[in-house]
C-alpha cells in the first residue's frame, strides 16, 4: 500500500514560517490534504486538494505538492498553531483506501 | 454539518464493536461516509466507509472484521468491528468525506478492549 513519510516534529519560534513535508513515491501526482489535530480534540482539515483551504482556517495556512513531496506551509506561526499535523492522500494503487501519514508535531517554542 | 457519534467504550476480547454516528444539518448523498482510529499516542488509520446508496470499502487488513451501514431514514451511519482483541484499542471517529478527502470529522469514541 501507499505510505507517506512526515518527520515527527518540527519545531518554530512565534512569528516564524513552519514548514512541515509529507513525502511519498510520486506524490505530485495526487491531491494532498493535511488536518490540524490539537491535544484532546478531533482532527480538523486545513488544507484539501494541496492548496485550498476550508473556510474558516486562516490564510496563514497554505500548501504545495509537487514530485515526491507535499508540504504544509504556517506562516507567522502563533501559539495556537501547536498541534499534530497529518496529511492524507486517497491511494488508488492497489485497494482503494484513505492513506495517512504518521503525523508532525508543530511545537511552538 | 455536524457528526455526533456513540457507542460502547468498554469490550472484552472477542466481542463486537459497535458505533454509531448521526449527521446533523444537511443531506447524506453525494458524499462517502468513514470511521478512522487513531491508537493512543500513534497516528490515524482509515478503517473504512459507505456511500449515500449503500455501497462500502474498507482497509485490506480489516476487511474480513469490519461491517460498514447507513440507515438513510434516520440520516446515521454504523460502524461494527467483529471479534475484537486489545489491538483494536483505540479512539474511533467517524467522518465525512467529499471526493478525496476527509471534510469534517466526529467528537471520537475511546473503546478499550480488555479481559
Amino acid at each position: 500500500s501507499y505510505v507517506l513519510t512526515q518527520p515527527p516534529s518540527v519545531s518554530v519560534a512565534p512569528g516564524q514560517t513552519a514548514r512541515i513535508t509529507c513525502g511519498g513515491n510520486n506524490v505530485g501526482s495526487k491531491s494532498v490534504h493535511w488536518h490540524q489535530q490539537k491535544p484532546g480534540q478531533a482532527p480538523v482539515l486545513v488544507v484539501y486538494e494541496d492548496i485550498n483551504r476550508p473556510s474558516g482556517i486562516p490564510e496563514r495556512f497554505s500548501g504545495s505538492n509537487s514530485g515526491n513531496t507535499a508540504t504544509l506551509t504556517i506562516s507567522r506561526v502563533e501559539a495556537g498553531d501547536e498541534a499534530d499535523y497529518f496529511c492524507q492522500v486517497w491511494d488508488t494503487s492497489g485497494d482503494h483506501q484513505r492513506v495517512f501519514g504518521g503525523g508532525t508535531k508543530l511545537t511552538v517554542l | 454539518v455536524q457528526l455526533q457519534q456513540w457507542g460502547a467504550g468498554l469490550l472484552k476480547p472477542s466481542e463486537t464493536l459497535s458505533l454509531t454516528c448521526a449527521v446533523y444539518g444537511g443531506s447524506l448523498s453525494g458524499y462517502y461516509y468513514s470511521w478512522i482510529r487513531q491508537i493512543p499516542g500513534k497516528g490515524l488509520e482509515w478503517i473504512g466507509e459507505v456511500n449515500y446508496d449503500g455501497s462500502s470499502r474498507y482497509l485490506s487488513s480489516l476487511k474480513s472484521r469490519a461491517t460498514i451501514s447507513i440507515d438513510t431514514s434516520m440520516n446515521q451511519f454504523s460502524l461494527k468491528l467483529h471479534s475484537v482483541t486489545a489491538a483494536d484499542t483505540a479512539i474511533y471517529y467517524c467522518a465525512r468525506s467529499y471526493d478525496d478527502y476527509i471534510l469534517s470529522w466526529g467528537q471520537g469514541t475511546a473503546v478499550a478492549v480488555s479481559s
